[in-house]
């Protein structure tokens, strides 16, 4: 069973405009990761941020986390076609020794 | 990333054949993981291993196996392959670290099909 779940399945939108993502997951994590992947290709890691931080930026990438919600948001800014991908989220689980992948956001960008 | 390579990239095979993935990685991880992937869907952890002598099953070991023959070479068989083992198979790598906690490296994938 998948550990997170990312929110929208897809989103669709115009070059330049920013892009929001949501993943929400169940149990208490050590970190939240997020990868992206280019349509049949490997994930590649974009960034991390541990429970006891709040926010954390990466370039044009901006990752928020409330544990209190279980919940976490990557925002894309400034949006290029190239960032067209999926997105998943990926949760440290405490206690566990692996990571688990939400569901995805498809993202496309519409030059 | 060419750090880690996967073997083959694509695989058509008939039912009850026995198939194996390899992965090589030069990254110098400790950690190897075999990934699944189903269409629209995320990432199901088959096995993985800490070290060379180390093997844990993931939440969909049932009908895979694997061998960890050298720290950089971690391998998943499919003893009789079945159709629904159709899919897109990841390995990845990271480096030791408190509870999984670093990020992982993920080769380019094998895509497998079994008729």
């Amino acid at each position: 069973s998948q550990q997170g779940e990312e929110d929208p399945q897809a989103l669709s939108i115009q070059e330049g405009e920013n892009a929001t993502m949501n993943c929400s997951y169940k149990t208490s994590i050590n970190n939240l990761q997020w990868y992206r992947q280019n349509s049949g290709r490997g994930l590649v890691h974009l960034i991390l941020i541990r429970s006891n931080e709040r926010e954390k930026h990466s370039g044009r990438l901006r990752v928020t986390l409330d544990t209190s919600k279980k919940s976490s948001s990557l925002l894309i800014t400034a949006s290029r076609a190239a960032d067209t991908a999926s997105y998943f989220c990926a949760t440290d689980r405490s206690g566990a020794n692996n990571l688990f992948f939400g569901t995805g956001t498809r993202l496309t960008v519409i030059p | 990333d060419a750090d880690v390579t996967q073997t083959p990239r694509n695989r058509i095979t008939k039912t009850g054949k026995r198939i194996m993935l390899e992965c090589s990685q030069t990254k110098g991880h400790d950690r190897m993981y075999w990934y699944r992937q189903d269409p629209g869907l995320g990432l199901q952890l088959i096995y993985y291993s800490f070290d060379v002598k180390d093997i844990n099953k993931g939440e969909i070991s049932d009908g895979y196996s694997v061998s960890r023959q050298a720290q950089a070479k971690f391998s998943l068989s499919l003893e009789s392959a079945i159709p629904n083992q159709t899919a897109l198979y990841f390995c990845a790598t990271s480096d030791s670290g408190t509870s999984g906690g670093t990020e992982q490296f993920f080769g380019p994938g094998t895509r497998l099909t079994v008729l």
